[in-house]
């Protein structure tokens, strides 16, 4: 079956960074695209960007644009999203989704999440 | 950016209640419209997608309609395990974004 594990829980002080990894299993990783979604605490999802894993092409929110790297290693199936110059504000959930590249679908399947906090 | 607007923000029901949830782009999306369920300190799941096709193994009490700014979820009777908060999500133009979330608790 589908799976998405992500990796455990960070604690960061503000300025430093935080690379998240998701670790996909139980289908061809690169025929899909992942995304990456957070979500602070009472807050809505807030969508950050994704990668094309079967060409590595990347798209950013304007809210992140500079701050914010995805990666991919097809060798390990694994997905990276790294955010630099963290705030306090940055303190939330954060969780990788699948979307097939083609048709008409939206998200099918979610990482379990992974909390980064941001404390001096 | 285009802005999901989800209403009501929460409402209280009944097992075996019909339930409607609203949610309304701020532009015309086509049919490129999600619904997610999310319980509390778990991840969210996908419901519908193309505003109303079920994902694989969602149960057929969940139903969506709608098309360009104005659409619909619908749960025909309400069972235990619903009660969670839902979220839609347009993805016909980047950035995606979400509703602000309806929660739906137990009356």
């Amino acid at each position: 079956q589908v799976q998405l594990l992500q990796s455990g829980a960070e604690v960061k002080k503000p300025g430093a960074s935080v690379e998240v990894s998701c670790k996909a299993s139980g289908y061809t990783f690169t025929s899909y695209a992942l995304h990456w979604v957070r979500q602070a605490p009472g807050q809505r999802l807030e969508w950050m960007g994704w990668i094309n894993v079967g060409n590595g092409l990347t798209s950013y929110s304007q809210n992140f644009q500079g701050r914010v790297t995805i990666t991919r290693d097809t060798s390990a199936n694994t997905a990276y999203m790294e955010l630099r110059s963290l705030r306090s504000e940055d303190t939330a959930m954060y969780y990788c989704a699948r979307r097939p590249l083609s048709g008409t679908y939206s998200f099918d399947n979610w990482g379990q999440g992974s909390l980064v906090t941001v404390s001096s | 950016d285009i802005q999901m607007t989800q209403s009501p923000s929460s409402l209280s029901a009944s097992v075996g209640d019909r339930v409607t949830i609203t949610c309304r782009a701020s532009q015309g999306i086509s049919n490129y419209l999600a619904w997610f369920q999310q319980k509390p300190g778990k991840a969210p799941e996908s419901l519908i997608y193309s505003a109303s096709s079920l994902q694989s193994g969602v149960p057929s009490r969940f139903s969506g309609s709608g098309s360009g700014t104005d659409f619909t979820l619908t749960i025909s009777s309400l069972q235990p395990e619903d009660f969670a908060t839902y979220y839609c999500q347009q993805y016909n133009f980047y950035p995606l974004t979400f509703g602000g979330g309806t929660k739906v608790e137990i009356k």
